[in-house]
């Protein structure tokens, strides 16, 4: 069965730190996909990115970046010189595909809550 | 850019009555989902859908709850009789693909509150 842990319960920082949430997934597959979203206090769910399993290389998209590691079956997520508007719940999700319809559900992690202090 | 959206944004109702939850997919997308979001928890899966039939669900989802797409364009979960433990954020999502090739991103929309009483 497949599983989502993300240890980090809440991280607190003070604005333009970096800071980095951990995500480890156990899966049987060799191929699966890795997400992360972003959960805002307005509540609704937003796409950050997507990596399938296989493609390894680390991602970089403004200030956000991912390290995926098949070895350690781990794909962090950093955030450089965090903002205020980066506090928000940070989710992590695995998805294998299934033969017949072309996808499994999604498995979140519980989540990081991350608050960015002025 | 096209959107999922959700219907209501917030429901209060009694224990044991039914809710019906609304969702508008996007136009071209084949696969669809519900997930559910107790307060402070994790979100989890309930149920897929595609090619007019459920494809995979969750041990959540029991008799209480169906799902049905009566039109081509709306997407409505329905709690038969409500429970305490039913409250929750209840998210409706969509995706496009093919089988087994599918990579897509799964587009949430923002979410039905449903509180029972």
């Amino acid at each position: 069965a497949q599983k989502v842990t993300q240890a980090q319960t809440e991280i607190s920082v003070v604005e333009k730190e970096d800071v980095t949430l951990d995500c480890v997934y156990e899966t049987r597959d060799t191929t699966y996909y890795l997400f992360w979203y972003k959960q805002p206090p307005s509540g609704e769910l937003v796409f950050l990115i997507r990596r399938n399993s296989f493609d390894e290389q680390n991602e970089i998209s403004g200030r956000y970046s991912w390290n995926f590691q098949k070895s350690t079956s781990s794909f962090n997520f950093t955030i450089t010189a965090s903002q205020v508007v980066d506090s928000a719940v940070y989710f992590c999700a695995l998805s294998e595909p299934a033969m017949d319809t072309g996808r499994r559900a999604l498995t979140f992690g519980s989540g990081t809550r991350l608050q960015v202090q002025p | 850019e096209p959107e999922v959206t959700q219907t209501p944004s917030h429901q209060v109702t009694q224990m044991g009555q039914e809710v019906i939850l609304r969702c508008v997919p996007i136009s071209n997308h084949l696969y669809f989902y519900w997930y559910r979001q107790i307060l402070g928890q994790k979100v989890e899966f309930l149920v897929s859908f595609y090619n007019n039939e459920i494809s995979e669900k969750s041990e959540i989802f029991d008799d209480q709850f169906s799902v049905e797409r009566p039109d081509g364009s709306n997407f409505t979960l329905k709690i038969r009789s409500t429970k305490l433990e039913d409250s929750a954020m209840y998210f409706c999502a969509s995706s496009e693909g093919v089988m087994v090739t599918l990579t897509g991103e799964l587009f949430f929309g923002e979410g039905s509150r449903l509180t029972v009483l």
